[in-house]
């Protein structure tokens, strides 16, 4: 069955401080996988997306996510977490029946603390 | 500037009342998406169409209808069957291929 799992609820660091959220996924084929964030009361915002090449992947706003293949992983990452990034972040991969479809996550909260 | 566009922002449902909640792009995307949010559980799919007059059920369809009698439009309807209709509800399109889909910024829909 495919799937995505975020193994953490929620996340807490300091401003300033690297931040990884994690993730991990099923799916059959090779997959196209994805990461957004969503401010409260408001829709899912592109972080950036993973389809082929390089595994590091860099989006919107200074994070990147490493896609690993043996480990089916796709971590988000910022080298240094402002407070503005306290948010609810999904992870998504596109379902393998090629209908454009997403599967995802149930959501990591990102707490950053001044 | 393109994007899509939720309406209303708030709704209320009386019991026994259907409800619809429209959705509207201007992107020229092809296909369209209807979610469901609950808090802890991420996003469900409720229905989906990848082309005008064509759509297919998601995960959670049962108490849901939909139409697309346009490429712009997808209104989704919340119907007396769906007994716990209370949930964030969020639009998105996309075109085909691995592009993102983008989003809407919901309608939050909830009992009187």
């Amino acid at each position: 069955a495919q799937s995505v799992a975020q193994p953490e609820d929620q996340v807490n660091v300091a401003e300033g401080n690297p931040l990884t959220v994690k993730c991990t996924y099923s799916v059959s084929g090779n997959p196209y996988l994805f990461w957004y964030v969503q401010y409260p009361n408001r829709g899912l915002q592109f972080l950036l997306k993973y389809i082929t090449g390089d595994n590091l992947v860099k989006g919107s706003y200074g994070f990147e996510a490493e896609f690993n293949k043996s480990q089916t992983s796709f971590h988000l990452k910022k080298p240094s977490a402002l407070v503005s990034d306290s948010a609810l972040y999904f992870c998504a991969v596109r379902d393998a029946s090629n209908t454009g479809k997403l599967i995802f996550g149930q959501g990591t909260t990102l707490q950053v603390k001044p | 500037d393109g994007g899509i566009t939720q309406s209303p922002k708030y709704l209320f449902r009386k019991e026994g009342q259907n409800v619809t909640l429209s959705c509207e792009q201007n992107l020229n995307h092809d296909a369209m998406y209807w979610y469901r949010q609950d808090p802890g559980q991420g996003l469900r799919l409720i229905y989906y169409s990848q082309i005008v007059n064509d759509f297919q059920k998601g995960d959670i369809a049962e108490g849901y209808s939909v139409s697309r009698e346009k490429k712009e439009s997808f209104p989704l309807t919340v119907t007396s069957a769906q007994k716990n209709p209370t949930a964030f509800y969020l639009c998105a399109s996309s075109t085909s291929g691995g592009q993102p889909q983008h989003f809407g910024d919901g309608t939050r829909l909830s009992i009187l």
